[in-house]
């Protein structure tokens, strides 16, 4: 069965900074990777996807993420976060007919 | 994109009672249905997977008689958890697979907030 681990599970940073977060997926078939995200209180919302084609993959809200079949990543950033980006941030990885998710990053965005 | 919903969208029940949590795919036939719980501030923990017209497979450490699942239709799964006890207060989300350009995707409710007290 496929896993998938993101690292940093709180991350604080202040607005306009960076945001970078982890994520590394074990699977040998094809895989299929998602990043999905929390809002506080709110249900699951997709940010991105890859299924094929070019390793970045741009998603909503300014978030992208590269996938490095190599170091099996599949990293999310976005260049200039804003305090409404506050949310956990959940990695997915689909295989062998189903969704393992990672544990998460907590991100809170410090106006 | 493709909805799913959850119905209720919170529940407060006594202990010892059962609660049936609907899931539906608004516009679009889903064969296969998953059934997850996620404890607060942790990921989500796949339950079961659920076909339509045959038996749902429970992940590994998940009762099946006590989180009973039913697939009756291509756009409605339910799962009932029976029983109710404390411990069983979590968010359950239900997700429903579709096929977008080729490739599986899955798309996922609002959740049910159930509180046993």
């Amino acid at each position: 069965a496929q896993s998938v681990s993101q690292h940093n599970h709180h991350v604080i940073l202040s607005e306009a900074a960076s945001l970078e977060l982890g994520c590394n997926y074990s699977y040998g078939g094809t895989v299929n990777l998602f990043w999905y995200v929390q809002y506080p209180g709110q249900h699951l919302q997709l940010l991105l996807k890859y299924f094929s084609g070019d390793p970045l993959v741009k998603g909503i809200k300014g978030f992208e993420a590269e996938f490095i079949k190599s170091k099996f990543s599949f990293n999310l950033r976005k260049p200039s976060v804003q305090w409404s980006d506050t949310a956990e941030y959940f990695c997915a990885c689909y295989g062998n007919n189903r969704l393992a998710f990672g544990k998460g990053n907590q991100v809170v965005v410090i106006p | 994109g493709a909805v799913v919903s959850q119905h209720p969208s919170r529940v407060i029940c006594k202990s010892g009672t059962s609660v049936k949590i609907e899931c539906r795919s608004l516009d679009f036939q889903a064969t296969t249905m998953f059934w997850y719980r996620q404890f607060p501030k942790q990921s989500l923990m796949l339950m079961a997977t659920s076909n339509e017209g045959s038996k749902a497979t429970y992940e590994q450490g998940v009762e099946k008689d006590k989180f009973l699942i039913n697939h009756a239709s291509l756009t409605l799964s339910t799962l009932t958890v029976t029983s109710a006890h404390p411990e069983d207060s979590s968010f359950y989300i239900c997700s429903a697979r579709a096929l977008t350009s080729g490739y599986n995707e899955q798309f996922f409710g609002p959740g049910t907030r159930l509180t046993v007290l």
